[in-house]
């Protein structure tokens, strides 16, 4: 799986736009980017899943560039619910494969 | 998210105790998983099932031992823990297993190992 870096943290405030970004140079011509949110003590949470472009849904919006290095979540209008960590995903479609979580980005929303 | 549950939510155990983790979803899924997530590390994957076969263990030690006698359950049988084990074990499903598949998690079994 091709292997992702991701900011530690980010601190934001209520109201605010928060963009995380995800490298993944090596990214290969079948994978897919998906991104799931975790917060405390519970299991992660899909939030989006792209391949190319752009793709919008009710929670957040993802932008992949066409070199698809890198891809952006992009939260509008964060509120203190949205405090968790963000983690990026990017492997094929196969159906065997190894899920690989990093380490995520820990966002803060500050009031 | 209801579609998974895993009980039970907290177990306690010695070094010496033999217990196990259910996992059960209601969504119709054919892959389920095991995860590990231990403080401020990243979860990581431990066992994924496909139709109830074993696709992928990644190198876990003997002492945790997966079983999945149908698509819906899923238990994972502790046996001789180490105070290391200690950690959130976090089961998931989803339709097949491939990663653009959502995988949908239950809320974890918080587990100390004294």
């Amino acid at each position: 799986l091709a292997k992702t870096t991701q900011p530690i943290s980010m601190d934001s405030y209520e109201g605010q736009e928060v963009n995380i970004t995800c490298s993944h140079n090596n990214i290969a011509t079948n994978d897919y980017i998906t991104w799931y949110q975790q917060f405390p003590s519970q299991g992660p949470r899909f939030i989006i899943q792209g391949y190319k472009t752009k793709v919008t849904n009710e929670v957040a919006s993802l932008f992949i560039p066409a070199d698809r290095k890198s891809s952006t979540l992009s939260l509008p209008r964060v509120s203190l619910s949205d405090t968790a960590v963000y983690y990026c995903l990017v492997g094929p479609m196969d159906s065997s494969y190894k899920l690989i979580f990093g380490s995520g980005t820990r966002l803060l929303v500050r009031p | 998210e209801t579609g998974v549950t895993q009980t039970p939510r907290h177990l306690v155990m010695g070094m010496t105790n033999k217990k196990s983790l259910k996992c059960e979803q209601h969504l119709g899924h054919n892959a389920m998983y095991w995860y590990k997530q231990s403080a401020k590390k990243p979860l990581e994957l431990m066992f994924v099932y496909n139709f109830k076969e074993q696709t992928e263990n990644n190198s876990v030690p003997s002492r945790f031992s997966p079983e999945c006698p149908n698509s819906s359950h899923l238990f994972l049988h502790l046996h001789t823990l180490q105070p290391e084990d200690s950690a959130l074990y976090l089961c998931a499903s989803s339709g097949r297993g491939a990663l653009t598949d959502t995988q949908y998690f239950g809320p974890g079994t918080r587990l100390t190992v004294l």
